[in-house]
């Protein structure tokens, strides 16, 4: 049974109109993060919740903002997206943050087309 | 700032056979975990091992295992008898103890071979 779900899938937006794509989680899990994963190369973290305390990555344009109005979702809001930000968003959740043996628990990801 | 190198972009081994994923990473930091992660196509990233630095003693889960050399910052994955279903990307990760920031390597497409 999926634990972290991430909708939709798929999602074509045009150049310019925003966005917001979502996960959800049915571990009760502490930290959320976003991860931007473009073709053939490493996912890159954006941002993560721990609880309701939202920590940006220092080089994560301003464009990318985060919601988690709960505990079990968490809402990514792209303001105006350009061509570059079509990539596939991955949804992570971990138990903890400081936890020695924290593991990360990915949603299947939503694959971002711009127009 | 820490980074993980993943040199083999793609790899192939046929069924049944072993087949040894590299990483390497750069880190001044001596506590420190290591992951390896599979992503199958179009499905959700899981961890497949992962290996406490102050450990010495290799992490091993069923056919796969790591060859973790702290000295030489590398932490390498071998998958024994390899299966179909072993088909995905690899992905090597790193994480400093008691920090939430997960590095991630570019990943190796690994293929088997029927």
């Amino acid at each position: 049974d999926a634990m972290v779900i991430q909708n939709p899938r798929y999602q074509v937006t045009q150049f310019g109109k925003p966005v917001t794509l979502s996960c959800s989680q049915t571990l009760n899990h502490n930290v959320m993060y976003w991860y931007q994963q473009k073709s053939s190369q490493a996912p890159k973290l954006l941002f993560h919740y721990y609880d309701k305390d939202f920590n940006n990555e220092a080089d994560t344009p301003d464009n990318f903002q985060s919601r988690r109005p709960n505990t079990s979702f968490c809402f990514l809001d792209i303001r105006s997206p350009g061509l570059g930000d079509a990539a596939m968003y991955l949804c992570a959740t971990s138990r903890d943050r400081v936890e020695s043996k924290n593991i990360q628990y990915f949603g299947a990801g939503t694959r971002l087309s711009v127009l | 700032a820490q980074t993980v190198t993943q040199s083999q972009p793609e790899m192939s081994v046929q069924e049944a056979e072993t087949v040894t994923l590299s990483c390497t990473y750069d880190t001044s930091e001596s506590d420190y975990y290591l992951f390896w992660y599979k992503q199958p196509p179009s499905r959700q990233m899981i961890l497949v091992i992962r290996q406490e630095a102050y450990k010495q003693q290799n992490a091993t889960e069923n056919r796969f295992s790591v060859n973790f050399q702290k000295a030489a910052k590398s932490f390498s994955l071998k998958i024994s008898d390899s299966q179909l279903g072993d088909a995905a990307m690899y992905f090597c990760a790193y994480r400093r103890r008691n920090n939430n920031d997960m590095r991630f390597g570019a990943g190796t497409r690994l293929t088997v071979k029927p």
